[in-house]
């Protein structure tokens, strides 16, 4: 089945770091993936949509100079949270859809991004 | 996008057939339904989806009445291993296909 890939899987640094999360879908191309957050105990709530080749496209209320994401291949995804601070502090999750749209997305195990 | 109303949490024991019950009445004419399984500190899983009348693959079926205003999630025969979150949702076809997640309905299965 398909695979997607996230890295680094667990992330404790310091506050006003910048922190890279990267997506890759393992067996096969996609041209669209989504990054996720999701606090605990919430459900998951979408940030953006990551386009191969062009600029993410960012939901209502998420800040794109703070999560910046590069889709630079048909297999990689990146979010890098800039400058992040403790209420940064999250899981990050991504996912990628294989073939056409109305197939399910595949989801990453996600990234657990504590801020000190 | 058509909002989703699922229980917040159901229980069960093994060996039973768990049927989790989501309502959807504003769903249009494209939209279609899906559901994930989240375990903690995963990812969600896909389970099953389906546009009309009844999906079964290999861990479970979909049932959709005719007026498709809402959809039941069956598991057979639960395990402790089901033990899980696990989401409606509805998705636009065509375009992203973005899938806006609800609350969940939290399945604890017991001994």
């Amino acid at each position: 089945g398909a695979v997607v890939s996230q890295h680094p899987s667990r992330v404790i640094c310091k506050s006003g770091t910048s922190v890279k999360i990267e997506c890759r879908s393992l067996d096969f191309q996609a041209t669209t993936m989504f990054w996720y957050r999701q606090f605990p105990k919430q459900s998951l709530m979408l940030m953006a949509t990551s386009n191969e080749g062009s600029k993410a496209t960012y939901e209502q209320g998420v800040e794109k100079d703070k999560f910046l994401i590069n889709h630079a291949s048909l297999t990689l995804s990146t979010l890098t949270v800039a400058s992040a601070h403790p209420e940064d502090s999250s899981f990050y999750i991504c996912s990628a859809r294989k073939g056409d749209s109305n197939q399910p997305q595949h989801f990453g195990d996600g990234t657990r991004l504590s801020i000190l | 996008l058509a909002k989703t109303t699922q229980p917040i949490s159901m229980d069960s024991y093994e060996g039973q057939e768990v049927n989790i019950t989501c309502s959807h009445n504003n769903i249009a004419t494209n939209d279609y339904i899906t559901w994930y399984q989240q375990f903690p500190s995963q990812g969600p899983r896909f389970i099953i989806q389906g546009y009309k009348t009844k999906v079964t693959n290999e861990v479970a079926s979909l049932f959709i009445p005719a007026d498709r205003k809402s959809s039941t999630l069956s598991l057979p025969r639960v395990s402790l291993s089901d033990t899980a979150v696990y989401y409606c949702l509805v998705v636009q076809s065509g375009g992203y296909n973005k899938l806006i997640f609800g609350a969940g309905t939290r399945l604890a299965v017991h001994p």
